[in-house]
């Protein structure tokens, strides 16, 4: 099946600063690649995804890049606020067989964002 | 709309006892999706099920977990003599169907098993 590793695991910035989270992901055949944020107390929410056949996808301060070659993709998020204090899951879609439709999750990245 | 909803939100169990936990996924999503989240941990695949098809338990702990979705909507996870070690938050998640990317999760159910 599918393997998703994520880095870094905890990620502090001072606000209006960038913020970078990496992943990779080990079956060339998985073609969809969200991102989602999770507060404190609550599930996850999707904030932006990215298909295979996309290199970049931007929504305000949000963007995720995709490298297919190198089977990466990344969510940068700039002009940090505090409010962008979570943890940020990314996570791929399988794509062939008994994982088609599954999400591989990434565990996680605890973005703390200071004042 | 209304979101995928959880009950109940918090389960406090002693050890040794069942437990079942309820799912309602959004109207008309055919995927469900049943995942685990230990503390500071990421999720965990746990089942899901899909239309009619049988569903896919690969991700299973134990044979004291199942789940069972009737008619094609509500979905309960049943976990049988709880231990310790199963508290967790347990998340549920749905789709509009197994090619539907976005998977949409609730509030999650927060167990804790003394």
């Amino acid at each position: 099946g599918e393997n998703v590793e994520q880095h870094p695991s905890t990620l502090s910035v001072q606000e209006g600063d960038s913020a970078v989270i990496k992943c990779t992901y080990s079956d060339s055949a998985s073609n969809y690649f969200p991102w989602y944020k999770q507060e404190l107390g609550k599930g996850p929410q999707l904030i932006i995804d990215i298909r295979s056949n996309v290199g970049e996808k931007k929504d305000q301060r949000i963007a995720v890049t995709l490298n297919k070659t190198a089977k990466h993709f990344s969510l940068h998020i700039t002009e940090t606020q505090p409010e962008d204090s979570a943890v940020y899951f990314c996570a791929a879609r399988g794509g062939r067989g008994s994982t088609l439709g599954r999400l591989y999750f990434g565990r996680g990245t605890q973005l703390t964002v200071w004042p | 709309g209304a979101g995928v909803s959880q009950s109940p939100s918090n389960k406090v169990t002693e050890k040794g006892k069942d437990v079942e936990l309820r799912c309602d996924p959004i109207s008309g999503h055919t995927a469900l999706y049943w995942y685990r989240q230990s503390l500071g941990q990421g999720l965990e695949f746990l089942i899901y099920f899909q239309g009619n098809s049988a569903p896919d338990k690969s991700g299973l702990p134990s044979d004291r977990f199942s789940a069972e979705r009737t008619g094609g909507s509500v979905s309960t996870l049943t976990i049988q003599r709880t231990q310790q070690e199963d508290s967790a938050v347990y998340l549920c998640a749905s789709s509009l169907d197994q090619g539907g990317e976005t998977q949409y999760f609730g509030p999650g159910t927060r167990l804790l098993v003394l």
